[in-house]
């Protein structure tokens, strides 16, 4: 099992500032078959990012992925208050599917 | 647009059995592999099993492998979880989401649903 592990678990920022969230690989993730998804308060997750930095639809350009192998970063340039979630990476390289424990992205 | 709805959450008591549904609405449900993932209370997000879009294969985690299946039903849009011998540990909100794959598998997810949720407690 690929295991996902994320840091910061929190990270605290300021609207208008750059985060960027860390995402590590136990094992090489081929193919940059990597996703990122956001999560707010009561709801669903939702699709940010697949293959490691190609945007799903209707997210905005401030939001970005980069990475390969075993290192993986989302970015966010300047941070809006719709952003302040928590974000899970998410390896789609081998079974089973795994995801990385979450950062907490707060004001 | 993509709808998923899931129904048949509850409270159950350990060792007995829960079905859950998702129906779906909005896309062609036969051309689309679908997944369940789970989060516990207050944690992370679980995958839980896969079916391909024409039934013809399934995967599931290590941790519910024998005792839960995934099934679905073309001709209902619906995609069904059947969970048995629950445990402690599976209470837990159940999302159906569609892999974005059309005929194929990516194994990610790109439509959840609002979630269900399973209260295992004696």
């Amino acid at each position: 099992e690929i295991v996902m592990t994320q840091s910061p678990a929190t990270l605290s920022v300021s609207p208008g500032e750059r985060a960027t969230l860390s995402c590590r690989a136990s094992q090489s993730v081929r193919n940059f078959f990597l996703a990122w998804y956001q999560q707010k308060p009561g709801q669903s997750p939702r699709l940010l990012i697949y293959g490691a930095s190609t945007r799903a639809a209707g997210i905005p350009a401030r939001i970005s992925g980069s990475g390969s192998g075993t290192e993986f970063t989302l970015t966010i340039s300047s941070l809006q208050s719709e952003d302040f979630a928590v974000y899970y990476c998410q390896q789609y390289s081998a079974w089973p599917l795994t995801f990385g424990g979450g950062t907490k992205v707060e004001i | 647009q993509v709808q998923l709805v899931e129904s048949g959450g509850g409270v159950v008591q350990p060792g007995t059995s829960l079905r859950l549904s998702c129906a779906a609405s909005g896309f062609n449900f036969n051309n689309f592999g679908m997944h369940w993932v789970r989060q516990a209370p207050g944690k992370g997000l679980e995958w839980v099993a896969v079916i391909w879009y024409d039934g013809s294969n399934r995967y599931y985690a290590d941790s519910v492998e024998g005792r839960f299946s995934i099934s679905r039903d073309n001709s209902k849009n619906t995609l069904y979880l059947e969970m048995s011998s629950l445990r402690a540990e599976d209470t837990a909100v159940y999302y159906c989401a569609r892999d974005p794959g059309v005929t194929t598998l990516n194994n990610r997810f790109d439509y959840w649903g609002q979630g269900t949720l399973v209260s295992v407690s004696s």
